[in-house]
């Protein structure tokens, strides 16, 4: 089956360090890929995507490149800020059907000033 | 710009009691979907919607019940409450199927437990 598997947090940063959240998936065929993120107390809202092979999501700093070779979609962003404080969680949607999403476990990113 | 309303925020059941959750959104979404998170766990898709009247079951389904009747509502009904059922519960809805477009709209979670 589809699975979506996230580095383990919580990733600690102090502000303007450069942010990598590792995510790897397994799926077959060609999946759609997504990063979304959690704010404290709030629901998930969707952070960026990316539909086919080498594509590039891109968003508020944030990007992330589905590597199809590597089956990977790591988030990656220049200089953290204290906003960005979150939970971040990967997720893909499978190339067939009435595909829902699935998600990882989530990784939890705190930036301190 | 409502997006997709969870009733009630905040919820304590005593075991064997019942409820049921309510989402509504108001984007003509015909996709729509309730998800648990529990620490450690993730978001487990519960069951989902793909148009009014039709149901369908996720990877965690049992103990829960789910109906459709208007295209804007969602209900998920708990018949005995379990304290396994202990947990955030959010739903989603999204234009297209998984969210390709635009991606999934989440309401703001209800926070359950049961004791």
């Amino acid at each position: 089956g589809n699975s979506v598997t996230q580095m383990e947090g919580p990733v600690t940063l102090s502000e303007e360090a450069f942010l990598t959240i590792n995510c790897t998936y397994t799926a077959t065929g060609y999946p759609s890929l997504f990063w979304y993120v959690q704010y404290p107390g709030e629901g998930l809202q969707l952070l960026l995507k990316a539909t086919k092979a080498d594509d590039k999501g891109s968003n508020k700093g944030f990007e992330a490149t589905y590597r199809k070779e590597t089956t990977s979609f790591h988030l990656e962003k220049g200089s953290v800020q204290v906003s960005d404080s979150a939970v971040y969680f990967c997720a893909l949607r499978a190339d067939s059907g009435y595909s829902t999403l699935t998600f990882g476990k989530g990784t939890m990113l705190l930036v301190s000033p | 710009n409502a997006g997709v309303t969870q009733t009630p925020k905040f919820r304590v059941l005593k075991t064997g009691q019942s409820m049921t959750l309510l989402c509504a959104q108001d984007m003509n979404h015909e996709y729509m979907y309730w998800y648990r998170q529990d620490p450690g766990m993730g978001l487990r898709l519960i069951h989902y919607s793909v148009g009014e009247g039709t149901t369908a079951k996720g990877e965690v389904p049992d103990g829960y019940n789910v109906s459709r009747l208007k295209k804007q509502n969602f209900l998920l009904g708990l018949e005995s409450a379990a304290p396994s059922q202990t947990s955030v519960y959010f739903c989603a809805s999204s234009y297209l199927t998984g969210g390709l477009l635009g991606g999934y709209t989440f309401g703001s979670g209800t926070r359950l437990t049961v004791v």
